[in-house]
Formats: structure tokens, sequence, C-alpha cells
């Protein structure tokens, strides 16, 4: 992996479901790995820094997790509510630059 | 409300000028970092700087340049603008230079005619 990807690329989720999805980074001059949940009109806003491989970290319904060694972290959304809708941003800091991928853009049916 | 600012919300200026985008980080913060967003790209990293001195460059044009003053306040200057420039730039900051937490300004969106 050479750059920050990040699938499914854009995901519909019936609100009360759970769902997560994925973001690959290369491992090698790894530092920290982010995530950011970015509104329709809004600004990015960080939801996770996350810097050691079996790392989890939860906000509320959201979690993430981390694997450094094979350059991945899931995110995910328990009983996922309309206010959930967003773009989720992943990014990799290494290079001493913060690296985005290009996004998940979810969207939660009432 | 992140507590980073930036002016001005919206720009539109013709090819071949010349703008200067601003930004102040939130309180106590030493790092702003400039990115770019264009139609159907994801954020680009431009610039950081680090209390006054430039830290990190990621895809900055030649024609634009940037810097942060002794307040720690940034501006970032684009000239000889070209449609490509149109785009969303965004500035954050964080406490420190090393993958911390980044706040985000509510962007400035330029619009080159």
């Amino acid at each position: 992996i050479l750059n920050v990807e990040q699938s499914p690329q854009s995901l519909h989720v019936q609100e009360g479901d759970s769902t997560n999805f994925t973001c690959s980074f290369p491992s090698s001059n790894f530092y920290a790995l982010h995530w950011y949940r970015w509104e329709t009109a809004k600004s990015p806003e960080a939801l996770f820094v996350m810097t050691l491989n079996g790392d989890e970290k939860k906000k509320g319904r959201i979690s993430a997790t981390l694997n450094t060694k094979e350059g991945y972290s899931y995110l995910y959304i328990k009983g996922s509510q309309p206010e959930d809708s967003a773009t989720y941003l992943c990014a990799n800091f290494g290079n001493e630059k913060l690296t985005f991928g290009t996004g998940t853009r979810l969207t939660i049916i009432p | 409300d992140s507590g980073v600012t930036q002016t001005p919300k919206h720009l539109i200026t013709a090819t071949g000028q010349r703008v200067t985008l601003r930004c102040s980080p939130r309180s106590g913060d030493l790092s702003v970092y400039w990115y770019q967003q264009s139609l159907d790209q994801g954020l680009q990293f431009l610039i950081q700087y680090y209390n006054g001195e430039e830290r990190a460059k990621g895809n900055i044009l030649e024609r634009f340049s940037a810097q942060q003053f002794p307040d720690l306040h940034s501006e970032l200057n684009l000239s000889s603008l070209e449609l490509g420039d149109s785009a969303l730039y965004f500035c954050a900051s964080s406490a420190g230079d090393l993958g911390g937490e980044q706040f985000f300004g509510p962007g400035t969106r330029l619009t080159v005619l």
C-alpha cells in the first residue's frame, strides 16, 4: 500500500443498524493514524488519533481499532443514527505529514 | 466551533491575480497546516508551520507560499492564479508538531474565473 485507501467509497445504512468501514495505509514510516468526521458544509472534526498497534478507542457509539503491522484500521458505528451521516476520513501521519484517504460517505436512512 | 478562524470565507478573483488567505490557530496551538480540497479530490496537504518555522512541505506549487507570524497566525499566498486553483482551502492547527489531533477552520472557498 503506497497511499491511504478507504473502503467502501459510500455506504447507505438503515437507522439502528451497525456498520464499519476500512482504512488501509502504508505500514512503513507510520507514526499515527487519524480518523475525522466531515459533515456537509462544515469542516473536518477529529474523532480519534491512534498510535499503538492493537489500540482501540471509543467515543460514544463510535469506536476504532488499529493494526500497524498490516496497515489497517477499522471504524465501527453501533446503532446508526441520522446524525451519523457524514464523510469519514482517515489519515496517516508519516514522513512528517498527514496523508488523507478520500473518505467513506455514510448515509443513514431513517 | 474548533477555535480556528479563517478569512475570508469566500473569494472570487480572476486568472493571473494574487490572493492572501489568513488563518488564526486555536489559542495555544503552535502548528498551522494548510490543505487544499479540489473537486473530486481528497484533502491535499500543502505546508506546515510550527512556531514560526516551516516544518513540513507537501504538494505545494511554487506559485504558492506561506508564512507564520510571531503571533502565530498564518497566511497562504497564491499568485498567478489559474482556473485549476479554484478549491476549498483549509487551515488546521495543533498543539505540537508531530502527529497530534488537528483542529480545522471553516475554510476559504476560492473561485478563479
